[in-house]
This record gives structure tokens, sequence and C-alpha cells, in this order.
């Protein structure tokens, strides 16, 4: 049964604290993406990478960066958490060629205080 | 700028009749078209596909028309069931391609007995 995890279902930091998520795939995919979810707003992506130590920007990457150091896992960091980092993360995977499902991961509920 | 619509205000219908979502896309002529589910707290789950030259695609009660000309796909579930209710996403792939993709808010749907 092939499976995305993350490291944390539920996460409580603080302003301006160093905060790593972690996403891990076992499908052998070599895409992978960070997304972050909001109320009426949808699925919105932060990084993607397309392969081991690459990796692209995505709509919203202000605040955020990544880490691919191996090919099933994907880092998320928030260098300096703030408040309106609050969210919904989800990270997904996906084959290179496409057209391809994304596999979604069951996200992290991350609440900056 | 690539922008989809889905109808924010939530979907209440009986059991066993046709729920019938929009997803209305501007901007943009994707070459394919997913729908994903997801259940509150989860990461969304990968139903279905639909290629631009396809004008229909089914999978049991599920069914999605994609309509080039309107830049609008259909998404209906047959019989519905309390089970299926749930928040129904629509995305496009992303002109960026490595299989990226560019989600709608969602449509909640809710089947009451």
């Amino acid at each position: 049964d092939v499976k995305v995890t993350q490291s944390s279902r539920y996460l409580v930091k603080r302003t301006g604290e160093k905060v790593f998520l972690e996403c891990v795939q076992d499908m052998d995919h070599e895409n992978m993406f960070w997304y972050r979810q909001d109320p009426g707003l949808g699925l919105r992506l932060i990084y993607f990478s397309y392969d081991v130590k690459m990796k692209e920007k995505g709509d919203i990457p202000e605040g955020y960066s990544v880490s691919r150091e191996k090919k099933e896992r994907f880092s998320l960091i928030l260098e300096s958490a703030s408040t309106n980092q609050t969210s919904m993360y989800l990270c997904a995977s996906t084959v290179a060629g496409g057209p391809g499902e994304q596999y979604f991961g069951p996200g992290t509920r991350l609440t900056v205080t | 700028s690539q922008k989809i619509e889905q109808n924010s205000e939530a979907l209440n219908i009986q059991e066993g009749k046709t729920a019938t979502l929009t997803c209305n896309y501007t901007n943009y002529s994707p070459a394919y078209l997913q729908w994903y589910r997801q259940d509150p707290g989860r990461g969304p789950v990968f139903l279905l596909l639909i290629r631009e030259n396809e004008k229909e695609k089914r999978k049991e009660r599920l069914k999605v028309t994609f309509d080039t000309t309107l830049k609008q796909s259909l998404f209906h579930i047959t019989a519905s069931q309390p089970a299926d209710s749930a928040t129904y996403l629509c995305a496009l792939d992303s002109s960026g391609g490595y299989n990226k993709l560019i989600f709608g808010a969602g449509t909640r749907l809710a089947v009451h007995p």
C-alpha cells in the first residue's frame, strides 16, 4: 500500500522558532510538493522538488525553505515562524512522467502562537 | 493568471440523488483535469483524471465531464450516500510541468439520509 507520511499531525510553536516539517514517501516518486491549505483558499503550492537536491519555488515561498537530500524525503523549514504561518501543511508526491495523480500525506496542523 | 472556481457554498442533497459539482477555470487550457476527495483533517485522495481530448470519464458511481470550450468540468456522484459527504477538489495541470497542479478551493458535499 503506497504511503506518504508526515512527521507530525499537530504542532504548536512559538513566534520566531525554527520549524521543521518532514515528509517521507515509499513509492520511489521523483516529484514531491509542499502545500498549505487555508479555509476558502484551497491548496497553495509552497515549494516542489523534481529530484534530489533540486527545488523550485511555488506560488507562496516567502518565509519557507526546503531540503531534499534523499529521494524519499522532503523537508519544509520555517526559518522564523510567524502567526500568519498557522495553517494545515500537506505534502504530496507523484511520478516524473505525466499526467499523474498526486499522493498526499495526512497533513500537519501547525499553530504558531 | 490561471484561476479555478468551485462553488464555495456547501451542496446539500438527499441520499439516493445525484450530486453535481462544478469546476470552472479561466486563462488556461489544461491538458488534463483531476478530482480529489478530502475528508476533514485529512489529505486529499485522488478520484479521477480526465484528459482534454476526453469528454467524459466514469468510475463506479462517479462521472466527470470536461468541456474545453466552456472551460468547465462537472463531477457527478450518482445514487449518493451519506458516506460520500466530503469536500471535493478540482485540480488542473499547471503549465510548469512536473505534474504540478493548481487546485480549486473545493466544494463541500453533505448527503443527508
